[in-house]
């Protein structure tokens, strides 16, 4: 079964909206930590967010907010006033803390988000 | 540089060819993982090292893949009689190490591995 699975293999958005990129994952462990990263044309990835399993707010990183819905085991990211940097592939990424070695990310295939004028 | 650093950043080798990737972490992070990226797909776990130990070797997809570090500094991930599909991008990251689960991968910008 998919840890992680982003459902959306693209998605357009204009220039100065909003965007919301899926995520949802499967977990038994009760404690882990997503992360969210960007991956431009150039192949660097670059760390957007974090969230913890345990935190009781929602993520934020200036245009970047994460909508966790621990119920729902989804954890959607929000990206306000998309700019045209803003185009990218993005990853959603899981650590487990109490199943085998707590450290390894696994992630998910991928948004790839194209920013329109 | 304060980045982890890849080198090479790009490998053309003959099928059958033995290559060596390396990889220089961050200064400070004691843990280091390889990960692979095919092209257009996502990322794919091969090892993590915990200092120079490697609690976590499950992602190596045979045993033509090896990984070794210094103690917590350079690693060399290694594949021995490449084949055409070991062609992809080799992505190597550091965090600051083990209890700290919030720590981030920091990634270098890879070595793009051709099979030829």
């Amino acid at each position: 079964a998919q840890k992680i699975t982003q459902t959306q293999p693209g998605m357009f958005v204009q220039e100065k909206e909003a965007v919301t990129l899926d995520c949802t994952y499967d977990t038994s462990d009760p404690s882990y930590g997503l992360f969210w990263y960007k991956q431009p044309s150039s192949g660097e990835m670059i760390f957007l967010i974090y969230q913890g399993s345990y935190d009781q707010q929602n993520a934020t990183e200036g245009r970047y907010s994460l909508n966790f819905q621990k119920a729902r085991k989804s954890a959607n990211l929000v990206i306000s006033a998309s700019q045209l940097g803003d185009s990218a592939m993005y990853f959603c990424a899981m650590r487990e803390i109490n199943t085998g070695t707590a450290s390894k990310l696994t992630f998910g295939t991928g948004t790839r988000l194209q920013v329109t004028l | 540089g304060a980045g982890v650093s890849q080198s090479p950043s790009n490998k053309v080798t003959e099928k059958g060819k033995d290559v060596e990737l390396r990889c220089d972490p961050i200064s400070g992070h004691t843990a280091l993982y390889w990960y692979r990226q095919r092209l257009g797909q996502g990322l794919e776990f091969l090892i993590y090292f915990q200092g120079n130990s490697a609690p976590d070797k499950s992602g190596l997809p045979s045993d033509r893949f090896s990984a070794e570090r210094t103690g917590e500094s350079v690693s060399t991930l290694t594949i021995q009689r490449t084949q055409q599909e070991d062609s992809a991008v080799y992505l190597c990251a550091s965090s600051l190490g083990q209890g700290l689960y919030n720590s981030p991968l920091h990634f270098g910008n890879g070595t793009r591995l051709t099979v030829t």
